[in-house]
């Protein structure tokens, strides 16, 4: 069985602080996990994937997470949020299929 | 590559009418499958397949029936359309088999049940 589940629906903070985005997973099998992102009436942008090889992955503009295999987390972070931040997160877990957590959006205050 | 393509983009149904939501790959990608989004909710996994003939439900499949018979295509159906199917439909696409891939996304369509 695979379940994704963000801990947080909303985060709030200020332009230039560290933003933390929580998410833990299950999954019966390795699983790969993502980040994507969704601004307002847009589509899906994948934002970082791991899929096994470093559990520390880089992706789009200054995010990264890191796979904490014991703690079944893949937590999002950037050191300094920027107002074009602003948008919906959504953790991902793949395996047999692809599931989405339930989103966090994040809200950047000036 | 054109990647995943939904039509219509917008729809708006009277309740009890039927319709099809198109989603066509052109990447050669087994795995395909169909999401609703809805405010709060994230995008929820309505039907999937693994490979042409192959489908199976997801999270939500009632009211919604899926067919799998070329690699390229995964038509989504709402066989009698009620209000709760109001919502914005995703289209997937991934490889399938180990070291998984990203998946792909359509732009969406937008479904309106009056």
């Amino acid at each position: 069985a695979q379940s994704v589940t963000q801990l947080d629906s909303h985060v709030s903070v200020s332009e230039g602080t560290p933003v933390l985005l929580r998410c833990n997973y299950s999954s019966s099998y390795s699983p790969s996990l993502f980040w994507y992102v969704q601004h307002p009436n847009k589509g899906l942008q994948l934002l970082l994937k791991y899929t096994s090889a470093a559990t520390l992955v880089k992706g789009i503009n200054g995010f990264e997470a890191e796979f904490k295999k014991s703690e079944t987390s893949f937590h999002l972070t950037k050191p300094s949020a920027h107002m074009s931040d602003a948008a919906e997160y959504f953790c991902v877990v793949s395996a047999s299929k692809i599931i989405f957590g339930s989103g966090t959006r994040l809200s950047i205050r000036p | 590559n054109a990647g995943v393509t939904q039509t219509p983009k917008f729809q708006v149904l009277k309740t009890g009418q039927s319709m099809t939501l198109q989603c066509a790959q052109d990447m050669n990608h087994e795995y395909m499958s169909w999401y609703r989004q809805d405010p709060g909710m994230g995008l929820r996994l309505i039907h999937y397949s693994v490979g042409a003939g192959i489908t199976d439900q997801g999270e939500v499949p009632n009211g919604y029936n899926v067919s799998r018979s070329t690699t390229e295509d995964f038509p989504l159906r709402l066989l009698s359309a009620a209000p709760s199917q109001t919502s914005v439909y995703f289209c997937a696409s991934r490889l399938k088999g180990q070291g998984y891939t990203e998946a792909f996304f359509g732009q969406g369509t937008r479904l309106t049940v009056v």
